[in-house]
């Protein structure tokens, strides 16, 4: 039973439309994490969350929002999406040393 | 800017060789190195992890070494298996990082 999952796995966007991706994870643990991952680049870290009701920003968080309703949800939203943005998008839930990914949301902005 | 750097981008070993991936960071506030091991169509997953106070670690066919001097990091995979054919990414985290900044990743194929 995956710990951490995603929602939707793959999703197709038009450019300027909003887009909303989920995750939810059954770890209890109050650090989630939300990355893209593009070639030549690695993971990059765009919001993170210290728990119920808190969002940071990471190194690359112009163009997403991110939501922390509960524990167990955290939401990477995208309120105006551009080409720029299609990625494969992960996240994560984790204590300081080990972080627990998602299968992944492959995103596509038309 | 990369925090951390990771080569080679990708590369391909022969069943039962030696695979060796390395890292290389600028920020000497980094303590903890983790490398992340992620298959096709899945999330990274921890593979094995390393403290700044310690210059090996080992779990099975698995080492990574750790340079402090030349903020350096490498990870050796022996014996090679198809099994084993995935991106290798390394991380960092300082003592009161917020979060893990991972390399570039490289992509490992171990051919038959």
């Amino acid at each position: 039973e995956a710990a951490v999952t995603q929602s939707p796995r793959n999703k197709v966007a038009v450019t300027g439309g909003k887009v909303t991706l989920s995750c939810n994870q059954t770890n209890n643990h109050n650090n989630m994490y939300w990355y893209r991952q593009d070639t030549g680049h690695g993971l990059r870290l765009i919001h993170y969350s210290y728990g119920a009701g808190s969002t940071e920003k990471g190194d690359i968080p112009d163009g997403y929002k991110a939501s922390r309703p509960s524990q167990e949800n955290f939401s990477l939203i995208l309120e105006l999406a551009t080409p720029s943005q299609t990625s494969v998008y992960f996240c994560a839930s984790g204590d300081e040393n080990t972080l627990y990914f998602g299968a992944g949301t492959r995103l596509s902005v038309l | 800017q990369q925090q951390v750097r990771q080569s080679p981008q990708s590369l391909t070993v022969w069943e039962g060789g030696t695979t060796v991936l390395t890292c290389s960071y600028e920020d000497s506030t980094f303590n903890y190195f983790p490398w992340y091991q992620q298959f096709p169509g899945e999330g990274p997953a921890l593979l094995i992890s390393i403290l700044s106070v310690s210059d090996k670690k080992e779990d099975g066919r698995f080492t990574t070494f750790f340079n402090k001097r030349e903020k350096k990091l490498s990870l050796h995979i022996i014996d090679s298996q198809p099994g084993d054919s995935a991106t290798y990414f390394c991380a960092a985290r300082d003592q009161g990082g917020r979060a893990l900044i991972f390399g570039t990743g490289t992509t490992v194929s171990v051919s038959p």
